[in-house]
């Protein structure tokens, strides 16, 4: 079956540390993108991709750095500069221009 | 960024009650997407409406999209405790990004 899986689900990291999250997609979406939500927040954007090798800025990207290299994966770095890195982070694909999203099940991502 | 506004913020209804959420944006949309988000889970679509006026149900869910495209509502009829989550509501820009709501957080007593 066709779909987007994000991993790990829960993720501990030290406060320095760099940390990767992964999204991977098996839909054959062109697009893909990363959104973070705080408790009782709604998504906001961080960065999105529309084809391999290319990839933009939302809105708050700073601390955060991606790479879309293949198709299937639009993995997410979490940067020791990222002042609070604590939250729920969503993968989600598309396949175009009036199709909505299909989301990931998300990465809970505490740092203490 | 851009957000639309929807409403309420959150709502805690009895069990069998009638649900109403809506939508409303600054900017025209060519497709409104309704997703509901369980618990420490991503969201999943409810409805998507493509044309100015359309009203789609699924289930007890009915959504229409705005004669102004620039609103949409969804409405969920006699609420059951699984019906407990967040709602969002999306508007698709000419780029395929999608601008969410602020969400709606639903709470069902049994």
């Amino acid at each position: 079956d066709g779909g987007i899986t994000q991993s790990p689900k829960y993720l501990f990291r030290k406060e320095g540390q760099n940390v990767t999250l992964s999204c991977e997609q098996n839909l054959n979406h062109d697009a893909m993108y990363w959104y973070r939500q705080d408790p009782g927040q709604g998504l906001r954007l961080i960065y999105y991709s529309q084809i391999v090798n290319d990839f933009q800025k939302g809105d708050i990207a700073e601390g955060y750095s991606v790479s879309r290299e293949k198709k299937e994966s639009f993995p997410l770095t979490v940067t020791s500069a990222q002042k609070n890195p604590t939250a729920f982070y969503l993968c989600a694909s598309s396949a175009g221009q009036v199709y909505g999203y299909t989301f990931g099940s998300g990465t809970r991502l505490t740092v203490v | 960024g851009q957000q639309l506004n929807q409403s309420p913020q959150s709502m805690f209804i009895q069990e069998g009650e009638d649900v109403s959420m809506n939508c409303t944006s600054s900017s025209i949309f060519n497709t409104w997407l309704w997703y509901k988000q369980d618990p420490g889970e991503g969201p999943v679509l409810l409805i998507a409406l493509y044309k100015a006026g359309e009203l789609t149900s699924n289930g007890r869910l009915t959504a229409q999209f705005g004669i102004t495209r620039k609103d949409s509502f969804l409405n969920i009829s006699a609420s059951i405790p699984s019906d407990v989550g967040i709602y969002f509501c999306a508007g698709q820009d000419n780029t395929g990004k999608l601008i969410f709501g602020q969400g709606t957080t639903l709470q069902v007593k049994p």
